[in-house]
């Protein structure tokens, strides 16, 4: 088990609107960050302290913060979207905690 | 190219050992903390090790306390998991993944490797 959780899956038709949440206690204080994954490759940075975006990811990805939930949001999802989304925060009680969520998989119908 | 490439994957009994690296290119190595994270087939991410940038400080997941071990070279710019006593539940995809470089202390990464994947059975 994981101390973030996430819906296992997400599905939206192209160019809806799609929104992935994590939820955790240690998110009140601490920054989240998200990972895409799509089949058979390495994750990428999406969302970096909880709504910064990494030079190169494209302005539909957004994230935002409140209490203890988290929430990633793809607005006018392509079908390139498509993988699965990890959020990621660090443990309060130490430097070298890093927790995952159990990981969201987004469906483009 | 900036790029993380693991490698020393493979098969192993349990019980047994392997050591994987990861070597860097394209950037000032020595700038930046390394971590380990693994992935079960089919399952999904799971924080492994992370050492900071000039080997000083590291640590592990709970489950990998005593076992595992990494280090770092930065003449070589290569970062190494030294995992031993394997059980099965260590199969996994292993990947090394750069630090992003920031003020704030979290740990969170901006590059990572294709990954080296490791099974342990007998």
């Amino acid at each position: 088990s994981s101390d973030l959780t996430q819906p296992p899956s997400v599905s939206v038709s192209p160019g809806q609107t799609a929104r992935i949440t994590c939820s955790g206690h240690s998110l009140s204080n601490r920054y989240t960050y998200w990972y895409q994954q799509k089949a058979g490759q390495a994750p990428k940075l999406v969302i970096y302290k909880d709504s910064e975006r990494p030079s190169g990811i494209p302005e539909r990805f957004s994230g935002s913060s409140s209490g203890t939930t988290v929430t990633l949001t793809i607005s006018g999802v392509q079908a390139e979207d498509e993988a699965e989304y990890y959020c990621q925060s660090a443990d309060t009680s130490a430097t070298y905690r890093v927790l995952f969520g159990g990981g969201t998989k987004l469906t483009v119908l | 190219e900036v790029q993380l490439v693991e490698s020393g994957g493979g098969v192993a009994r349990p019980g047994g050992s392997l050591r994987l690296s990861c070597a860097a290119s394209g950037f000032t190595f020595d700038d930046y903390g390394i971590g380990w994270v693994r992935q079960a087939p089919g399952k999904g991410l799971e924080w492994v090790s992370g050492i900071n940038w000039n080997g000083g400080s590291t640590g592990y997941a709970d489950s990998m306390k005593g076992r595992f071990s990494i280090s770092r070279d930065n003449a070589k710019k290569s970062v190494y998991l030294q995992m031993n006593n394997l059980k099965t539940e260590d199969t996994a995809f292993y990947y090394c993944a750069r630090r992003s470089s920031s003020s704030i202390p979290d740990w969170y990464f901006d590059l990572w490797g294709r990954g080296t994947l490791v099974t342990v059975s007998s």
